[in-house]
């Protein structure tokens, strides 16, 4: 089974500056995607970026960039610029290309952005 | 286009009792999946329906039950409610073609207490 772990509970920035968050999975898989969802207090789980691990070019997408590493099964997100509106839970999530909808979360990170 | 919708969105049980959640797919979508995010973790995965039958399930006891109709709505059951239940239930919905586009759309969740 796959597991993802998300080793910072809590993290803070301030405002404008860059903040890196961590996710390593654990997969025998070779074909799967990987996803950071950013959850607000208004509960809804909302796609930040995703990768494809036949990619090798790391995902961007405004001022959230990843650095995968397939073979160290890391997975960062990198937020650039913090707004006060970043300010959120984020979950690192895994699905095997062949698992239909079945994605694999992380326990989350916290993060809290300073004016 | 109306995104995922999700009722009710607060629900207070008593151990035993029974509880039916409901689901309005995103438009257009024809699967659906449903998570369980107790307090402070992650989400888990429940189940997944596409065209009104389950085709995965993580490991959740048959007390939790769900059902698809023609229209792509979706229910989740929970009988014989036990105090571990009390938990946010995220359904999410996506594309057709979601194994290459790889991106679930999530509702604001039903929050359940069990008391």
């Amino acid at each position: 089974a796959q597991t993802v772990t998300q080793s910072q509970p809590e993290m803070s920035v301030q405002e404008a500056e860059t903040v890196t968050l961590s996710c390593t999975y654990d997969t025998s898989e070779s074909d799967y995607y990987l996803f950071w969802y950013k959850q607000p207090p208004s509960r809804q789980m909302i796609l930040v970026i995703r990768q494809e691990a036949y990619k090798q070019q790391n995902a961007t997408e405004n001022r959230f960039s990843v650095n995968f590493q397939k073979a160290a099964k890391s997975f960062s997100l990198k937020i650039s610029d913090s707004q006060l509106g970043d300010a959120a839970m984020y979950f690192c999530a895994y699905r095997s290309a062949n698992a239909g909808n079945m994605l694999t979360f992380g326990g989350g990170t916290r993060l809290m952005v300073k004016p | 286009e109306t995104g995922v919708t999700q009722s009710p969105t607060h629900l207070i049980k008593t151990r035993g009792q029974q509880v039916t959640l409901r689901c309005s797919s995103q438009s257009g979508h024809n699967t659906v999946s449903w998570y369980q995010q107790a307090l402070g973790q992650g989400p888990q995965f429940i189940f997944q329906y596409y065209r009104e039958e389950e085709n995965g399930r993580g490991n959740f006891p048959p007390r939790f039950s769900g059902l698809q109709f023609p229209n792509y709505s979706s229910e989740l059951n929970v009988n014989a409610l036990e105090l571990d239940d009390s938990a946010l239930y995220l359904c999410a919905s996506s594309f057709p073609d979601q194994r290459e586009s790889g991106e679930l759309f999530f509702g604001e969740g039903s929050r359940l207490t069990v008391l």
